[in-house]
């Protein structure tokens, strides 16, 4: 069964700082990777995906994601934070077919003025 | 585009009741989804509807149940609350195989 690790459950960082995120997978095919962005109180909103192709996606809000396979890994990276930022970041994996992606359990990030 | 909504936005009930909730997808979309998001928990898998058959479920107890209408609209039931159902819901819509767009959630509270 295929499963999803966020090794980080809280993330601070200042603005302006780089940011990274961890998310790390089980899955034996070629998954479909996620990151979700959810605000406080709000559902979540679609920040990047990956199917298939270029292992370097770029998604809204200047973020982007690496998909590495002999690390098994997705993270989400920002090269400048904005206060703006600050929410809970969650990576999921889904697959071909019966598509139900498994989310992990999110990591809150915290923007420091 | 309308996106994903849902109602309502807020409830609060007892144990032992029982409520529905109630989700709209995207036009065009005729898969909806149901996560239940506890504090601390992350997102857990509910129900998955298409075409207006349910077409997966998590491990949840038979007390969770759901229908999808012709028109794709979706409710969730959930029987005989317990204080632990208190969470977060969440419903998403997709097409079939495809990236999922969620609604805002309805958050129960059980007292």
């Amino acid at each position: 069964a295929q499963s999803v690790t966020q090794p980080d459950i809280h993330i601070t960082v200042s603005e302006g700082a780089s940011l990274e995120l961890r998310c790390n997978y089980s899955y034996g095919a070629t998954p479909y990777l996620f990151w979700y962005v959810q605000s406080p109180g709000q559902g979540l909103q679609l920040l990047l995906k990956y199917f298939s192709g270029d292992t370097l996606v770029q998604g809204i809000k200047g973020f982007e994601a690496e998909f590495k396979r002999s690390q098994s890994s997705f993270n989400l990276r920002k090269p400048s934070v904005h206060w703006s930022d600050a929410a809970e970041y969650f990576c999921a994996v889904g697959e071909g077919g019966s598509y139900i992606p498994t989310f992990g359990r999110g990591t809150s990030l915290i923007v420091h003025p | 585009e309308a996106g994903v909504t849902q109602s309502p936005t807020h409830l609060i009930k007892t144990r032992g009741q029982q409520v529905t909730l109630r989700c709209s997808p995207i036009s065009g979309h005729t898969s909806v989804y149901w996560y239940q998001q506890a504090l601390g928990l992350g997102l857990q898998f509910l129900l998955w509807y298409d075409e207006g058959e349910e077409r997966n479920r998590g491990n949840f107890p038979p007390r969770f149940s759901g229908r999808q209408f012709p028109n794709y609209s979706s409710e969730l039931n959930v029987n005989a609350l317990e204080l632990e159902d208190s969470a977060l819901y969440l419903c998403a819509s997709s097409l079939v195989n495809n990236e999922q767009f969620f609604g805002p959630g309805t958050r129960l509270t059980v007292l």
